[in-house]
């Protein structure tokens, strides 16, 4: 079993939509990344959480340390949100590296 | 400001050839992370780098792979010799610090082994 579960793994909107991306974990953490990948391969850091909400434009990211979750939100969702996006998480450890999700892909229809 | 640089974009080799792969992190970036994603994966970690020193490396294979960051700035990924199911997208990454809030991605080095 993956440390790093997302759901669901593929999701289709339409525009206007509100988004939720899912992301559980079963490590112990010292935070949560939700990243953002492009066709093309490039990646845009978009939240680091410890705890709590953070909202950034039209994007919120959540998490829940107990139940080990982390939610992701898109409102009025957007053609150019289409992208892949993925749940990451430091270990407690300090200097361990990243753990990531396999990603959700998001399309988003006009 | 400029974002992490890597080449090159694309590679296509045979098996057994050897490749080499360039990153240069944001000026100032202590932190350096090689991650390899294979298609419809997340990224794996290879190699972090603090400064000139390797923190983690466990998860790379040592038999095949290999990278330096002599000077604590610019980094090179070496495979030789390099597999079939070596074909990934390499991307590098840098932050400020070990932890720090935000993680910078260069667009990768798509490799293709034949």
């Amino acid at each position: 079993k993956n440390e790093v579960e997302q759901s669901p793994q593929n999701l289709t909107a339409q525009e206007g939509e509100f988004i939720t991306i899912n992301c559980s974990y079963s490590v112990g953490i010292s935070a949560l990344h939700w990243l953002q990948q492009h066709p093309g391969g490039g990646i845009v850091s978009l939240f680091m959480l410890s705890s709590g909400k953070k909202k950034h434009g039209r994007l919120i990211a959540t998490i829940n340390i107990q139940e080990k979750h982390s939610s992701l939100h898109i409102t009025a969702s957007h053609p150019r949100d289409s992208a892949v996006y993925i749940c990451a998480v430091f270990r407690n450890s300090g200097n361990t590296p990243l753990v990531f999700g396999k990603g959700t892909r998001l399309s988003v229809i006009a | 400001e400029a974002g992490v640089a890597q080449s090159p974009r694309y590679k296509i080799i045979e098996k057994r050839q050897s490749v080499a792969f360039w990153c240069n992190p944001i000026s100032g970036h202590a932190t350096l992370y090689w991650y390899q994603q294979i298609l419809g994966q997340g990224p794996k970690l290879l190699i972090q780098f603090q400064n000139n020193g390797v923190v983690d490396d466990s998860q790379l294979p040592k038999d095949r792979f290999s990278a330096e960051r002599l000077k604590g700035v610019d980094s090179t990924l070496k495979i030789q010799p390099a597999k079939l199911e070596d074909s990934a997208v390499y991307l590098c990454a840098s932050s400020l610090q070990i932890g720090a809030e935000k993680l910078f991605f260069g667009s990768g080095t798509q490799l293709s082994v034949l």
